[in-house]
């Protein structure tokens, strides 16, 4: 069955701490996806890659930066992290680059202090 | 500019039907995805439509109307189960690469 698993699953950071946020897939999807999910903005895309090496900006880029070493691997990094990025974080991947049918995971909940 | 509206709350009795509207604009319309999101729990992919009409994938059936910028979910035989917040998500061909603009959802409440 297709995975996409997160990690941590709760996080509390302090103001200005670095906090990476990392996500694994095992449905072999060239697509990855970076969203925040907050009360009154539904889900926001912040970084996505198409491939191993490669990340793109997405609508909400700023204060985040990501990473994909690998296939399988997609992280999101926040060097320092600020209380206006308390969120919850899902990441998520699909075969079709245009996002068709994605599969998400099972969110990490970040309290930034 | 690209947006998708879907109204806040909807209220159902067990047994019934609802249906969950979604309306949407979007400079290059390539398809439009609805996915299931429970409390505390991450969005499950349900349906995609990118041809007009109708959908039925039995307890769940979707309608798309792409000169009216609209889409509908319904739900029938409605169970206390599908009580959760669903997601209506826009693909636009002029940004493609992004994948998915979601709307806000709508939080569908089953009662007995």
């Amino acid at each position: 069955e297709a995975a996409v698993t997160q990690s941590p699953r709760n996080k509390v950071a302090v103001t200005g701490g670095k906090v990476t946020l990392s996500c694994n897939q095992t449905n072999n999807h060239n697509n990855m996806y970076w969203y925040r999910q907050d009360t009154g903005h539904g889900l926001r895309l912040i970084h996505y890659s198409y491939g191993a090496g490669s990340t793109e900006k997405g609508d909400i880029p700023d204060g985040y930066k990501a990473s994909r070493p690998s296939q399988e691997n997609f992280s999101l990094i926040l060097e320092l992290a600020t209380p206006s990025q308390t969120s919850v974080y899902f990441c998520a991947s699909g075969r079709d680059r245009g996002g068709t049918e994605v599969f998400f995971g099972k969110g990490t909940r970040l309290t930034v202090v | 500019g690209q947006g998708v509206e879907q109204p806040d709350n909807l209220m159902s009795v067990e047994g019934t039907f609802a249906r969950v509207n979604c309306t949407y604009s979007t400079s290059g319309f390539n398809g439009l995805s609805w996915y299931q999101q429970r409390e505390g729990h991450a969005p499950v992919f349900l349906s995609y439509v990118v041809l007009d009409g109708l959908k039925d994938s039995g307890h769940f059936s979707t309608f798309l109307s792409r000169s009216n910028g609209y889409s509908y979910l319904l739900l029938t035989e409605l169970q206390i189960k599908d009580s959760a917040s669903y997601l209506c998500a826009v693909r636009d061909q002029n940004n493609y690469a992004q994948g998915l603009t979601f709307g806000l959802g709508t939080r569908v409440s089953v009662f007995p």
